[in-house]
């Protein structure tokens, strides 16, 4: 069975720190897709990464880094100087690929994230 | 471009009754999905419609169902509401074609059911 395991459920830190968010997934396919989404207080889920599964290589946006490791079946996804806006929940999910389909996105729980001034 | 709009954004209902949300995807796209999201189950995927033929189902009763026009504008029905139907209701949208591509999510649709 697939599943996406967050297993922290709010993080609180002060602007400026440095926040590693977890993301733990399980899948028996070769093939997959792993995403970060982001909900702000207003609801709708913002795209954030996305990164296949022969694809290991880091990656990094300005503030963002994100550490896809196959070997403990991790996608962790970090903020560098976190700033008040970055508070929201992040969501970590994952998609089998399937033909002639997007797959389904199979989330984790969320983190909820709290950058206090 | 535009992104996907969903109405409307607010429900209020009655157990029994039934309700239809509706969803607009980003031009070109061709895939609809929608997602449930409460705070006991978290985001559970309800089902996806392509070309106006549903393709892929998540783990819903039958009481959900869904449907896709020509212009790729999707619709979904929850009929006999239940109070544990109250949720926000997402809909995403990509573009569908050969290979994978990102979902895009709408605003969504809160539903309260009393």
């Amino acid at each position: 069975a697939q599943k996406v395991t967050q297993a922290q459920t709010e993080i609180s830190v002060v602007e400026k720190e440095d926040v590693t968010l977890d993301c733990v997934y399980e899948t028996r396919d070769t093939t997959y897709y792993l995403f970060w989404y982001k909900q702000p207080p207003s609801g709708e889920l913002v795209f954030l990464i996305r990164r296949n599964s022969f694809d290991e290589q880091n990656e990094i946006s300005g503030r963002y880094s994100w550490n896809f490791q196959k070997s403990t079946s991790s996608f962790n996804f970090t903020i560098t100087a976190s700033q008040v806006v970055d508070s929201a929940v992040y969501f970590c999910a994952l998609s089998e690929a399937r033909r002639g389909s997007q797959g389904n996105l199979i989330f984790g729980k969320g983190t909820k994230l709290s950058v206090k001034p | 471009k535009a992104g996907v709009t969903q109405t409307p954004r607010y429900l209020i209902k009655t157990r029994g009754q039934q309700v239809t949300l509706s969803c607009s995807p980003i031009s070109g796209h061709r895939s609809v999905s929608w997602y449930q999201q409460t705070p006991g189950q978290g985001l559970q995927f309800l089902f996806e419609y392509f070309s106006e033929t549903q393709r892929n189902k998540g783990n819903f009763p039958g009481r959900f169902s869904g449907r896709q026009f020509s212009n790729s504008r999707s619709e979904m029905n929850v009929s006999t509401l239940e109070l544990g139907d109250s949720a926000l209701y997402l809909c995403a949208s990509s573009p569908g074609g050969l290979g994978y591509n990102e979902q895009f999510f709408g605003p969504g649709t809160r539903l309260t059911v009393l």
